[in-house]
């Protein structure tokens, strides 16, 4: 139990589009879910935290108009990455809060974006 | 300021060897200390974490840790390595199981044979 997934696993586009990363909870319900970013080689940085059905909260230094997130169930959390350039490509990993008496949370296999 | 510190970019040990990785941690109340180990292109995996008690933790693929307050660690250990532990290793902590977590910035680890 206690699954969390993400897709895609990976994806190439040109810069200025948009991407989105989709993070699902796949047997649990989970109100918060945390998006990090991870540069090659460099450790694991909040980016933001993602609340069903309000308003996620950025940390500092983080674009909230460029990182759109979208908490619109209780199982699905959404990333998106808006006009991306090359700077934003990254390892994204979600990971989702079970609060079914467990209070831990699980790590998506992560998203790896390149932005051409 | 709320930190994780992994003193060890890299390290390789022989297959068979013993091993243990550093953490140190900086942290304003109670920590909740995790250790993830992650393959290359691959998610997080967690190892053990430590929320109070028995301050020696045991976890999954034979690797333990212990909990030491005074010395604000929560060094990673296990016996005898074996190749398939090559890996990045994340020290984490934070204020509960259910908040963000902070991160060290791992050790990469290389068994040799």
């Amino acid at each position: 139990g206690a699954v969390v997934s993400q897709h895609p696993s990976w994806v190439i586009c040109k810069s200025g589009t948009s991407v989105k990363i989709e993070c699902r909870s796949l047997d649990f319900q989970a109100t918060t879910m945390f998006w990090y970013r991870q540069f090659p080689k460099q450790s694991l940085m909040l980016m933001a935290t993602s609340n069903e059905g309000s308003k996620a909260t950025y940390e500092q230094g983080v674009e909230k108009d460029k990182f759109l997130i979208n908490h619109a169930s209780l199982t699905l959390s959404t990333l998106t990455v808006t006009s991306a350039h090359p700077e934003d490509s990254s390892f994204y990993i979600c990971s989702a809060l079970h609060q079914g008496g467990i209070n831990e949370q699980f790590f998506g296999p992560g998203t790896r974006l390149t932005v051409l | 300021a709320q930190s994780v510190t992994q003193p060890d970019i890299h390290i390789t040990v022989s297959e068979g060897a013993s091993l243990e990785l550093r953490c140190n941690y900086s942290y304003g109340a109670t920590p909740y200390l995790f250790w993830y180990v992650q393959s290359p292109g691959q998610g997080l995996q967690l190892l053990l974490k430590y929320f109070s008690g028995d301050t020696l933790v045991q976890g999954i693929k034979g690797f333990e840790a212990e909990f030491k307050r005074s010395q604000s660690s929560f060094n990673l250990r296990k016996p005898s390595v074996h190749w398939s532990d090559a890996a990045e290793y994340f020290c984490a902590v934070g204020a509960s199981g259910g908040t963000a977590l902070i991160f060290g910035k791992g050790t990469t680890l290389s068994v040799s044979s």
